[in-house]
């Protein structure tokens, strides 16, 4: 079974500070590894994913995250935060080998400060 | 290119109702699945669908069923409501089952269940 733990359901940065969002996974098997958002009231946007190559992948918006298979982690960068960031930020992960549906995280609430 | 669509935005039942939710696929997408997203947390896959047969269920009870249109549209179904079916119910739509594909998101059916 897939597991996705989120460390810290609230984040708060300064406008301009870098951003950091964790996410570790537990996995059978080398997992797919996804990066959503979701803003009030709207469905889920993909930020970014990692399948196989490059482990360090860059996504939408400035957003990056680094597979880190000793760490079991896939965390979420972005050097300069925004206001506009501010959202919620969902890690999920799939099994390549058997059920393709997402295994989601609890999800982070990133807060930008002025 | 029409993204994927559901209807309605909100609900209210009450609990023993039955409730149907509509979701429109993004144009060329066979694959659609459901998710559940309770206050607070991350979704939860019910199921998936592909070329209009199930194809892997998540940890709901039968109560929870769907169907698949030949233009992959798709409808959740949820019999017997209970306090606890009061969520955010997502939609996602993918071209094939591969683990990798991006999984397009509707904005969801908020339900309340009284």
């Amino acid at each position: 079974a897939q597991s996705v733990t989120q460390l810290g359901s609230h984040v708060s940065v300064s406008e301009g500070a870098l951003v950091l969002l964790r996410c570790n996974y537990s996995s059978s098997v080398p997992p797919y590894l996804f990066w959503y958002v979701q803003y009030p009231n709207q469905g889920l946007q993909l930020l970014l994913k990692y399948t196989t190559g490059a482990t360090l992948v860059k996504g939408i918006n400035g957003f990056e995250a680094e597979f880190k298979k000793s760490e079991t982690s896939f965390h979420l960068t972005k050097p300069s935060a925004h206001m506009s960031d501010a959202a919620e930020y969902f890690c999920a992960v799939s099994d390549p080998m058997g059920r393709r549906a997402l295994t989601f995280g609890s999800g982070t609430r990133l807060q930008v400060q002025p | 290119e029409t993204g994927v669509t559901q209807s309605p935005t909100h609900l209210i039942k009450t609990r023993g109702q039955q409730v149907t939710l509509r979701c429109s696929s993004q144009s060329g997408h066979n694959t659609v699945s459901w998710y559940q997203q309770a206050l607070g947390q991350g979704p939860q896959f019910i199921f998936q669908y592909y070329r209009e047969e199930e194809n892997g269920r998540g940890n709901f009870p039968p109560r929870f069923s769907g169907l698949q249109f030949p233009n992959y549209s798709s409808e959740l179904n949820v019999n017997a409501l209970e306090l606890d079916d009061s969520a955010l119910y997502l939609c996602a739509s993918s071209l094939g089952v591969s683990g990798g594909n991006e999984q397009f998101f509707g904005p969801g059916t908020r339900l309340t269940v009284l």
